[in-house]
């Protein structure tokens, strides 16, 4: 089956701890993005990565990090710089570079503050 | 600065009713316009992907509309059905690289 996976599902950090979320993509798409949802929100865009090796920050990046070391790979690591992460977490992926691409997301992590 | 309004934020009717999702954007610049449907807890399924170019596109029972001109973006569902219930989101890509821009969505509640 082809698709994207997110994992864990639910996710909980401690106070100054950075903490990873995993996105695997077997659909051979070149371009993957990481946005983030708050309650009654829109979806907010975090950092996106056309191409291996290569990452570009996204609206709200402060406190985020990623790496896109393989294709079909883009974790996002929630640093403890970002003050406020209880949020829900969405990979994405699209085919190609470009605006022409339906994007297609994972089913999120949702990350808790203990 | 792109901003996405739907209206209304939400949404009830009765099974077997015709219904229309509104959407609209500040800047017509846009490269496409695309819809999801997104269940409670759940990602992200798109419905339908409109290109700048495109005035609509059809997908089973659902319509989408484009008329960039105006900023404005309908989703049109024929014969609703309870599994329509969904939060319906629209989104406008930003720029060349596909970046989108999302509105807070209209949660849809359909009763049988």
């Amino acid at each position: 089956d082809g698709g994207i996976t997110q994992s864990p599902k639910y996710l909980f950090r401690k106070e100054g701890q950075n903490v990873t979320l995993s996105c695997e993509q077997n659909l051979n798409h070149d371009a993957m993005y990481w946005y983030r949802q708050d309650p009654g929100q829109g979806l907010r865009l975090i950092y996106y990565s056309q191409i291996v090796n290569d990452f570009q920050k996204g609206d709200i990046a402060e406190g985020y990090s990623v790496s896109r070391e393989k294709k079909e790979s883009f974790p996002l690591t929630v640093t403890s710089a970002q003050k406020n992460p209880t949020a829900f977490y969405l990979c994405a992926s699209s085919h190609g570079q470009g605006a022409i691409e339906t994007q297609y997301f994972g089913p999120g992590t949702r990350l808790l503050v203990l | 600065k792109q901003e996405v309004t739907q209206i209304p934020a939400a949404l009830s009717v009765p099974e077997g009713e015709n219904l229309v999702l509104n959407c609209s954007f500040t800047d017509s610049a846009i490269y496409n316009l695309q819809w999801f449907r997104q269940d409670p807890g759940k990602g992200l399924t798109s419905l339908l992907l409109i290109q700048s170019s495109q005035r609509e596109q059809t997908s089973g029972r659902l319509n989408a509309s484009l008329d960039k001109s105006s900023g404005r973006s309908t989703l049109y569902i024929a014969a609703s059905q309870p599994g329509d219930s969904a939060t319906y989101l629209c989104a406008v890509t930003k720029g060349s690289q596909g970046n989108l821009i999302f509105g807070k969505g209209t949660k849809l509640s359909v009763k049988p």
